[in-house]
């Protein structure tokens, strides 16, 4: 089975730049996530979509982040415009609707504001 | 606000040595507790998600235990390898949804 796909793996940007990170989810995982996991802190969830409809983002800083999901599979998360205390890991993980199962993680997208 | 601790923060411990690591979640609507094991610059990797109070899970040398009614959980390793070496999260839902994460503990094990 063919994990969570996410690219890119490294971006360094400077300040006020654009930057989109993009999530292939496992096939047939309704739920998809983004996490950012700042240095030191644990994984802090930003949006939760369920198929194509946003179920959580009452983390997400909507001034400067969004997300979408669109046709229910792959997802873009952009920032626009980034800030230095945007530094972080940037995880997208994908699960079945219940969640119990856990999620699947993908290997994440490092980014640095500089 | 849904409040995961976990501790100690990081450990160093010697190859062989046996360690435990603590989560404390809140003990009302618990639904499920998620412990991953994440070495740098790889995906989070499913460890044990567990449901039900007094849940003991074991893979390989790792084990952990659960205890809803006090509200934590402890991943347990015997005889650590270096290979080992990781950040431990433990995550905690209300529902079948979003998981709140504790902060992690890092483990080295010295060769």
């Amino acid at each position: 089975e063919a994990g969570v796909a996410q690219s890119p793996r490294y971006k360094i940007i400077e300040k006020r730049q654009s930057v989109a990170f993009w999530c292939n989810p496992i096939s047939g995982h309704a739920t998809l996530y983004w996490y950012q996991q700042i240095l030191g802190q644990g994984p802090k969830l930003l949006i939760q979509f369920q198929n194509n409809g946003v179920v959580d983002d009452s983390q997400l800083p909507k001034d400067r982040f969004s997300a979408e999901r669109l046709k229910g599979v792959d997802s873009t998360l952009k920032i626009q415009p980034a800030k230095l205390e945007d530094s972080a890991v940037y995880l997208c993980a994908s699960s079945s609707l219940t969640g119990r199962g856990g999620y699947t993680f993908g290997s994440g997208t490092r980014l640095t504001v500089v | 606000i849904l409040n995961v601790e976990q501790s100690p923060q990081s450990l160093h411990v010697q190859e062989g040595d046996s360690t435990n690591f603590t989560c404390s979640f809140p003990s009302s609507n618990f639904y499920a507790l998620h412990w991953y094991r994440w070495e740098t610059a790889k995906s989070p990797e499913a460890l044990f998600v567990m449901t039900l109070n007094g849940d003991e899970k074991k893979k390989g040398r790792i084990s952990a235990t659960l205890n809803t009614k006090e509200g934590y959980s402890y991943l347990y390793i015997k005889g650590s390898q270096p290979e080992d070496s990781a950040t431990y999260l433990c995550a905690f839902s209300t529902s079948g949804s979003r998981l709140t994460f504790g902060e992690g503990t890092q483990l080295t094990v010295n060769p």
